[in-house]
Formats: C-alpha cells, structure tokens, sequence
C-alpha cells in the first residue's frame, strides 16, 4: 500500500531564516505531487506541483521554490522566510486522476 | 467571491443528530471530493464523486451537476466526528482541486 511522509512535523524558524521541507511517498511509482499552504482560517492553496523528476510548476508567485530530486521525494524550499509564510504545509500525491489526491500529515510552520 | 463555497463555516451538534454541510462551485467540474481534517491537521479523502449519491457508513455525499451543488450528511453524529469538513471541486479552466474554506463541525456529547 502506499504511504506518504512529511517531516519535520512541527517547525519554529525566525524571519530571515532558511526553510527545507521533505516530503517522500512509498508504494508507487512516478506520482503526481503537490505542495499545498493552508494559512489560519483560510482554504487550501496550491502551491507547487511536480508531474516528474525535475518538472515544477509553480501557482503562486512568492519566495517559496521546490524540487523534486527522486521520483517520490517533493521538497519545499526558501533562503529567507517571511512571517506571511507560516501555515500548515500540506504534500499530496495521486497517481493517474489528479483529483484523487492523497495527503500526507502536514508541517506547522511559524515564523517568529 | 470563491469558485467553492461551503455552508455553514461553524456548525455545533449536539450527538445523535443529523449533520448537512453544503457545498456550492461555480465552475463546470469533472469530479468532487469530501476531505476530513482532524484538529492535528491531517487530511483524510471520505468520497470523490461526480454524480450522484455514495454512502459510507454513516456518511452520505450527493451531487447534483446540474444545480453545481453537493452535500455531505452524518446521521447519527458523534463527537468523534468533529473535525473539518472541506470540499473541493476538479476541473474548470485550471485543470486543479479547487477548495473551500471548510466547516468547522463541533459535535456535542
């Protein structure tokens, strides 16, 4: 069966600061993969998603990147954090129908 | 004004009643999807679909296309069942899962 992992679980980083979130999915092979931001009373917001090793698209303009190195590894990046970045971080994958998607169990991030 | 709107966005119950959230989108769609959010975050898929009706346990999801409306019902709530409860609609010009902002369902014991 398939499973996907996000860690850290739980981040506090000042402003200014670097950010690396990881993301990896077992059991499948070839996955689509999202990045999605849910902000403090807010909806889901997609981020990036990835069709495949090093292709990225990016739907928000912003001072967040991502890379996707291995084929079930997604990874969110920035060199400096904004306090407009902290949220819940949110990876999916689905394989085929891209709105069957399933969601790993997410990063709070604060940035102080 | 959102592609997806949910109703109510906070919803108090007490156990043993009948729940209805309501979802409407204004774009055409391909498929529809219920997710559940526990308090810790995580994101759980309860129904995908794209006509009609399905049921799962005590969770029942309709769509209507034509109205572009869908609801998601619990009979016999729980407290177990509160959560986060988030539609979000495939399809229109973007090709992408469009959500709303959720409704937040306390159960009552």
């Amino acid at each position: 069966s398939q499973t996907i992992h996000q860690w850290p679980a739980t981040l506090v980083q000042p402003v200014g600061s670097p950010l690396s979130l990881e993301c990896t999915v077992e059991g499948t092979s070839n996955p689509n993969l999202y990045w999605y931001r849910q902000a403090a009373g807010r909806g889901l917001q997609l981020l990036f998603y990835s069709v495949g090793i090093g292709q990225i698209s990016s739907e928000v303009p912003q001072n967040l990147s991502a890379s996707r190195p291995q084929d079930r590894q997604f990874i969110l990046s920035s060199k400096k954090l904004l306090l407009s970045d902290s949220g819940f971080y949110l990876c999916a994958w689905s394989e085929g129908d891209p709105y069957e998607q399933y969601f790993g169990p997410g990063t709070r991030l604060t940035v102080t | 004004k959102n592609e997806v709107e949910q109703s109510p966005q906070n919803l108090t119950a007490q156990e043993g009643e009948f729940i209805t959230i309501n979802c409407s989108y204004s774009v055409g769609i391909s498929a529809l999807h219920w997710l559940q959010q526990h308090p810790g975050g995580g994101i759980v898929s309860l129904f995908m679909l794209s006509s009609g009706k399905k049921k799962h346990g005590r969770l029942i999801a309709t769509i209507n296309i034509q109205e572009k409306h869908s609801s998601l019902h619990i009979t016999a709530s729980h407290p177990r069942d509160s959560a986060v409860y988030i539609c979000a609609a495939y399809g229109g010009a973007t090709n992408k899962l469009i959500f709303g902002t959720g409704t937040l369902l306390a159960v009552q014991p």
